[in-house]
């Protein structure tokens, strides 16, 4: 079946101007992950999901970012007021559930730059 | 907290040849999966292979195998035969059994260049 997909694959965007950035998870996972990769931070974990909550919200580098799931698939990260250190690659990731182990799938990224 | 340690920003192998990525990491846990990822210029992370740490034997997969040292708290990758396909970052990942979360903590990568 198909993979994990995400658009755009890339983003160049002003300073101070909102962004949204899309997943689709493989059908049928559960589970599904944000995370951030930068030259200086190396890969950030910034939060999951199951299903259509988020638990812990505790990994988004500052209130500027938010992220939800809808109908336990597609999920979108908004970034607010875009600043320049939020350039990076932006990867999702799914996974059957969070049973122990379960191996994450993950999507292209999108690499977005704030000019 | 889990912190996982890529010692090698950069290796380099002949074609054909074989070559070892190291990794090390931190935990008390004693219960964990460990996993190889290698991320080709295209971007897309890939699962090379994963270990069970309560698995004795090492994980393999057919030119990609494991040398898993629980105490040492060390997780070697080692690439046999290697391909010119087989240039890319590689990136060793810790994930805890205990809670709810899932999430991957990642090592700084490994830059593999192969050489024909």
């Amino acid at each position: 079946g198909a993979g994990v997909s995400q658009s755009p694959s890339n983003k160049v965007t002003e300073k101070g101007k909102d962004v949204e950035l899309r997943c689709d998870p493989i059908s049928g996972h559960t589970a599904l992950y944000w995370y951030r990769q930068s030259l200086g931070q190396g890969l950030e974990f910034l939060i999951y999901f199951q299903g259509n909550s988020a638990p812990d919200k505790s990994g988004l580098p500052s209130d500027r970012f938010s992220a939800e799931r809808t109908g336990g698939s597609v999920s979108t990260l908004t970034i607010q007021r875009t600043q320049q250190e939020d350039s990076a690659v932006y990867l999702c990731a799914s996974s059957l559930g969070l049973g122990r182990g379960e191996t994450q799938y993950f999507g292209p990224g999108t690499r977005l730059l704030v000019l | 907290a889990q912190t996982v340690t890529q010692s090698q920003p950069e290796m380099s192998v002949q074609e054909a040849e074989t070559v070892t990525l190291s990794c090390t990491y931190d935990t008390s846990e004693s219960d964990y999966y460990l996993f190889w990822y290698k991320q080709p210029p295209s971007r897309q992370m890939i699962l090379v292979i994963r270990q069970e740490a309560y698995k004795q034997q090492n994980a393999t997969e057919n030119r990609f195998s494991v040398n898993f040292q629980k105490a040492a708290k060390s997780f070697s990758l080692k690439i046999s035969d290697s391909q010119l396909g087989d240039a890319a970052m590689y990136f060793c990942a810790y994930r805890s059994s205990w809670g709810s979360q899932g999430n991957l903590i990642f090592g700084k990568g490994t830059k593999l260049s192969v050489k024909p």
